[in-house]
């Protein structure tokens, strides 16, 4: 059973790039968050997308948009990259209707 | 708002015991812990539902104090493997038909030595 995958794995970027993150969710599921995990701290909710259109929203500004896609996997794209968006994104999946969210091993965006 | 974990910080000898606590000033839907080693994604240990349901694994024992707002993590003989960062995802139930929302506490370091 395929957990939770996301790529790539490491990325650099530069400043007032754009950058495209992959997620697919774990066998099952249907429903993808997106976290922003900054250094020694916990994860951030950025958006969660189910059934292809954007249900929640945390406090993120409009560069960081996502996508899902027939198969359930995800997109997050973020534009004008900032040297604060450095962090490790993570993606969760979970069935809706059920608690649980599993997390993938994440991408960890460095912006120089 | 995200709830406040304690302590920040933990030392442990094989074998001992501890307990992590997560707070939230908000009422709650429910509580989930989760425990990230370095450079690896958080791992899924419990979930606590609102109402006294739980969900996760056997060899995990928490509460969850309703009236308090205030959930336990116990971390019981550990072991070296138990090492690592805990958090807490507090879920605040306005529509649960929304999904899954969680805010992350700031996490609690667990050291476990031989």
């Amino acid at each position: 059973d395929a957990g939770v995958t996301q790529s790539p794995t490491h990325l650099i970027k530069t400043r007032g790039q754009q950058v495209t993150l992959r997620c697919s969710p774990k066998s099952g599921h249907d429903t993808v968050s997106w976290y922003q995990q900054a250094l020694g701290q916990g994860p951030q909710f950025i958006f969660q997308y189910y059934e292809e259109e954007e249900r929640q929203r945390g406090n993120f500004p409009d560069r960081f948009s996502g996508h899902q896609f027939p198969n359930y996997s995800s997109e997050l794209n973020v534009n004008a990259l900032l040297l604060g968006d450095s962090a490790l994104y993570l993606c969760a999946s979970s069935l809706r209707g059920q608690d649980e969210q599993y997390f993938g091993p994440g991408t960890r965006l460095t912006v120089t | 708002q995200q709830p406040v974990q304690s302590p920040q910080a933990v030392i442990l000898r094989e074998g001992e015991d501890a307990v992590i606590n997560c707070s939230s000033s908000k009422a709650l839907y429910s509580v989930h812990w989760y425990r990230q080693k370095h450079g690896e994604a958080p791992v899924f240990l419990m979930i606590l539902l609102k109402g006294g349901e739980q969900k996760g694994h056997e060899k995990i024992s928490a509460s969850f104090n309703e009236k308090k707002q205030q959930s336990s993590l116990y971390l019981t003989a550990s072991q070296l493997s138990y090492s690592g960062t805990y958090f807490c995802g507090t879920e605040i139930n306005l529509i649960k038909a929304a999904g899954n929302k969680l805010t992350f506490g700031g996490g609690t370091r667990v050291l476990v030595k031989p």
